[in-house]
C-alpha cells in the first residue's frame, strides 16, 4: 500500500524551464528526503528534511531547491533544468534519520529535451 | 568514507535455482544494514535490515541476508527463486545523521 505519494509520474519539459515536483508522506514521519536515479540506477541523497528543517544538503547545483510546508510535505523545485537533469527523483520518509527503515515513493520520471 | 560496493552489476539464475547477491561496505562505526528491492517503474521497498544480534536476518518473501564483522559483508541470499524476483536490488548502509549510502545495486535477471 503506497504511502508516499509523488506527482507527477512524468514530465516533459525543455532546457531552462522550471519544473516542480511534490510529494507527500501519510506514515506521520519526521523524516523526508529527495534522491536522483540516473539511467543506470545509481542513487544518490539529495536532501534529507527533518520536521521542516534541512538537514542533510548534498553537493547538488544552487538551481535545485527543496520546499517543506510541514512535515508530511517535501517538494523539489528545479530553477532552470539542464538535460543532465534527467533522471527518476525519488521521495522517502522515514520516523527519524538514524538507521531507520525509509519508505520511498515511486518516483517521478523527468526528461529535459 | 563510507561506502557500499555490489561487485556484480547483473545476475541471470534459473528459476527454482538458489541465489547470493554480494555485498561489501567499508565504515569504522557500527554499521546499520539494509537490503531494498526495486521493481520496474517503482520505488524501492526494503526486504531486511540488520541492526545487531544474530547476524542472519530474514526480510519478506524467502529472502535472508547475513552479516559479517569480519569480512564486512552483508550478502543477501534465497534458497529458490521465482521468476518475480527480477527485480534491481540495492544494498544500503545508514551512518546516522540522516545520511544512507547505496550501492549500485544489482540488476536480478529470473529466467525459465
Amino acid at each position: 500500500e503506497t504511502a508516499v505519494f509523488q506527482t507527477p509520474n512524468y514530465h516533459v519539459t525543455q532546457v531552462g524551464n522550471e519544473v516542480s515536483f511534490n510529494c507527500k508522506q501519510t506514515l506521520g514521519h519526521d523524516t523526508m528526503y529527495w534522491y536522483k536515479q540516473d539511467s543506470k540506477k545509481l542513487l544518490k541523497i539529495m536532501f534529507s528534511y527533518n520536521n521542516k528543517q534541512l538537514i542533510v544538503n548534498e553537493t547538488v547545483p544552487r538551481r535545485f531547491s527543496p520546499q517543506s510546508s510541514d512535515k508530511a510535505h517535501l517538494n523539489l523545485r528545479i530553477k532552470s533544468v539542464e538535460p543532465e537533469d534527467s533522471a527518476v527523483y525519488l521521495c522517502a520518509s522515514s520516523h527519524g534519520g538514524n538507521q531507520d527503515t525509509q519508505y520511498f515513493g515511486p518516483g517521478t520520471r523527468l526528461l529535459v529535451l | 568514507a563510507q561506502s557500499v560496493t555490489q561487485p556484480d552489476a547483473r545476475v541471470t539464475v534459473s528459476e527454482g535455482a538458489s541465489l547470493q547477491l554480494r555485498c561489501k561496505y567499508s565504515y569504522s562505526g557500527t554499521p546499520y544494514l539494509f537490503w531494498y528491492v526495486q521493481y520496474p517503474r517503482q520505488g524501492l521497498q526494503l526486504l531486511l535490515k540488520y541492526y545487531s544480534g544474530d547476524p542472519v536476518v530474514q526480510g519478506v518473501n524467502g529472502f535472508e541476508a547475513e552479516f559479517s564483522k569480519s569480512n564486512s559483508s552483508f550478502h543477501l541470499r534465497k534458497a529458490s527463486v521465482h521468476w518475480s524476483d527480477s527485480a534491481v536490488y540495492f544494498c544500503v548502509l545508514s551512518t546516522g545523521n540522516y545520511k544512507y549510502v547505496f550501492g549500485a545495486g544489482t540488476r536480478l535477471k529470473v529466467i525459465a
